[in-house]
């Protein structure tokens, strides 16, 4: 059974600093993996999707990686903004059976930017 | 291109009763995906509609169902409803298959 996982719980940096988030899932058999950041009682806007047989995708000051054979991926946010302050959630497309769009979700890095 | 939506934002129902929730995907959009996000479980998935059919369902009792209908809006029913029913629904709808999905901004549905 598929299970991700995400590290830290919370964050809080100082405005302009850099840093990484992080995401680990437990069966590698995925079609990709993305990245959603969630503002308090709303929906999610997606981040970054990196398809399995990529390792890193780019989008402005954001750079998500992955490592299929490790369950690993990594969000990094550069120079962060006090506007960068939400809920990042990362989740997998399980492989296996046929393509559908159906997630997985890690419980999240709540990150707070202070100014 | 207007984005997700989903009707009503809010709603307040009490045990035992039925409710019906909405959602409009992206125009030309296909795939519909709905999501239960509760402070304790996180985002679970419910069930997935490709082109009228449901592809994909999770773990979730029979009380929840789905459609979807040919201009691929879709709703999810929820029949005799629990206290422990009380979430952010969302939906999410993306182009075709294991792609980027879209998500609106939910229907928050409170149990009393």
């Amino acid at each position: 059974k598929q299970e991700v996982t995400q590290i830290p719980a919370a964050l809080s940096v100082p405005e302009g600093e850099n840093l990484v988030l992080n995401c680990s899932f437990t069966d590698s058999a995925i079609y990709n993996l993305q990245w959603f950041r969630q503002d308090p009682g709303k929906g999610l806007t997606s981040l970054l999707l990196i398809q399995s047989s990529q390792r890193e995708q780019t989008s402005g000051r954001l750079n998500a990686s992955l490592d299929k054979s490790s369950g690993r991926s990594t969000l990094y946010i550069a120079a962060s903004q006090p506007g960068d302050s939400a809920t990042y959630l990362c989740a997998v497309s399980p492989g296996g059976g046929g393509a559908t769009n159906k997630l997985i979700f890690g419980t999240g890095t709540l990150l707070a930017v202070q100014p | 291109k207007a984005g997700v939506t989903q009707t009503p934002r809010y709603l307040i129902k009490t045990r035992g009763q039925q409710v019906t929730l909405s959602c409009s995907p992206i125009s030309g959009h296909r795939s519909v995906s709905w999501y239960q996000q509760t402070p304790g479980q996180g985002l679970q998935f419910l069930f997935e509609y490709f082109s009228e059919t449901q592809r994909n369902k999770g773990n979730f009792p029979g009380r929840f169902s789905g459609r979807q209908f040919s201009n691929s809006r879709s709703e999810m029913n929820v029949s005799t409803l629990e206290l422990g029913d009380s979430a952010l629904y969302l939906c999410a709808s993306s182009l075709d298959s294991v792609d980027t999905q879209y998500f609106g901004p939910g229907t928050r549905l409170t149990v009393l």
